[in-house]
């Protein structure tokens, strides 16, 4: 069964714009990640935050966590065409690693 | 290094009629854990395997087993292949268990 569940499962944005995902999950974590898949193909690593951390930054990416609304937000600042892809957020429970459905976002150059 | 290699990466195959995926994971990692991704289901996790051992296994029936072998190289099998089991089945390696996944490309399978 799946742990988190993205919201919106779509989004579609021009170029430039900026892109927000939202994660809610069930459980305590001991992380959270984002993972970024094109087009079926293999899952890429983004950004990993702990359960003990509230902001994280990668490039263009900033990732929030709330651990207290077990909720985490994935923030794609200046989207390019090149951003188009599925995301997923995953939590790792110290058990097993569970992936949410994923929000599909579309740039439009 | 070289990336998560998974083969094949495409399988058309019949029901009733067993398949086995392999997957090499990055050099060094000791983790490998199983996914299935359909549209309908999302990605489901299947196995974790680290040191030859399953560690984890999800809601999926016996049909689907793997193993890990002394390279860290993993095979996963489905037995009695049904319709459903048709998906993206996707591999993924770490250093140590869970943490930050590697993917491979995936393999393909189709069952008519």
């Amino acid at each position: 069964s799946q742990q988190g569940e993205e919201d919106p499962q779509a989004l579609s944005i021009q170029e430039g714009e900026n892109a927000t995902m939202n994660c809610s999950y069930k459980t305590s974590i001991n992380n959270l990640q984002w993972y970024r898949q094109n087009s079926g193909r293999g899952l890429v690593h983004l950004i990993l935050i702990r359960s003990n951390e509230r902001e994280k930054h990668s490039g263009r990416l900033r990732v929030t966590l709330d651990t207290s609304k077990k909720s985490s937000s994935l923030l794609i600042t200046a989207s390019r065409a090149a951003d188009t892809a599925s995301y997923f957020c995953a939590t790792d429970n110290n058990n097993d690693m569970r992936f949410g459905a994923g929000t599909r976002l579309t740039v439009k150059p | 290094k070289a990336g998560v290699t998974q083969t094949p990466r495409y399988l058309i195959k019949t029901r009733g009629q067993q398949v086995t995926l392999s997957c090499s994971p990055i050099s060094g990692h000791r983790s490998v854990s199983w996914y299935q991704q359909t549209p309908g289901q999302g990605l489901q996790f299947l196995f974790e395997y680290f040191s030859e051992t399953q560690r984890n296994k999800g809601n999926f029936p016996g049909r689907f087993s793997g193993r890990q072998f002394s390279n860290s190289r993993s095979e996963m099998n489905v037995s009695t292949l049904e319709l459903g089991d048709s998906a993206l089945y996707l591999c993924a390696s770490s250093l140590g268990r869970l943490g930050t996944q590697y993917f491979g490309p995936g393999t393909r399978l189709l069952v008519l």
